[in-house]
């Protein structure tokens, strides 16, 4: 069953912040995160592992809470370069942890307007 | 630089046609994966291999094939099988279940 993301779309000017969420029906592993621009293949942005745990990168930084199987992205003073789809994939504890393929939401359309 | 070759870039079939998408790396890992994209339904997984000699179905394996031959190489054939084949095609990679995947440029495939 795929995580669902929300919201589907946003629309942001630049500098302005974001916030895209995952939740899941199963017990997780892990949660990844990915940005892919139209016609391009998705690019790994970061990983999130079974503990509960934070991470960031650069502006861009990422929540799990592992008691409510959801994570959310945080994209903070967005760039025009922020623009594209974001996806979550999920991996369960019932699928050897993303041995067996992650599962993607269905991804949510950022678009950042001068 | 290491990475995912995947080719051709677009890709035309006839009905009834069977065609082979190829999927190469350099990264040396274990774990390959083919995925398919539509339009507002994000990526569904088609098959995967964790070892070379050895592959799964995924979700939506019907109408397709795969072989592992050879550990950087995961060539997924359409076969005449698969009555909706029109999509974006994408092949990844990874190391370990604690890394992020690798994906290549995709394959835009179309019936004619």
């Amino acid at each position: 069953q795929q995580p669902v993301q929300s919201p589907q779309a946003v629309i942001l000017r630049e500098g302005e912040d974001a916030v895209i969420n995952c939740s899941s029906s199963k017990a997780l592993y892990s949660v990844h995160w990915y940005r892919q621009k139209h016609g391009e293949a998705p690019v790994f942005l970061m990983i999130l592992l079974k503990g509960g745990e934070q991470k960031g990168h650069e502006k861009i930084s990422a929540s799990f809470n592992e008691k409510k199987q959801q994570s959310s992205l945080y994209l903070t003073a967005s760039q025009l370069s922020y623009s594209g789809t974001y996806f979550c994939g999920t991996a369960s504890l019932s699928s050897g942890g993303g041995a067996d393929g992650l599962t993607f939401g269905k991804g949510t359309h950022l678009i950042i307007q001068p | 630089d290491g990475g995912i070759t995947q080719s051709p870039k677009y890709l035309f079939r006839k009905e009834g046609q069977n065609v082979t998408l190829s999927c190469e790396q350099n990264l040396n890992h274990d774990a390959m994966y083919w995925y398919r994209q539509d339009p507002g339904q994000g990526l569904r997984l088609i098959y995967y291999s964790q070892i070379v000699n050895d592959f799964q179905k995924g979700d939506i394996a019907e109408g397709y094939s795969v072989s592992r031959e050879k550990k950087e190489s995961f060539p997924l054939t359409v076969t005449s099988a698969q009555k909706n084949p029109t999509a974006f095609y994408l092949c990844a990679s990874s190391i370990d279940r604690a890394r992020g995947y690798t994906f290549g440029s995709g394959t835009r495939l179309t019936v004619v």
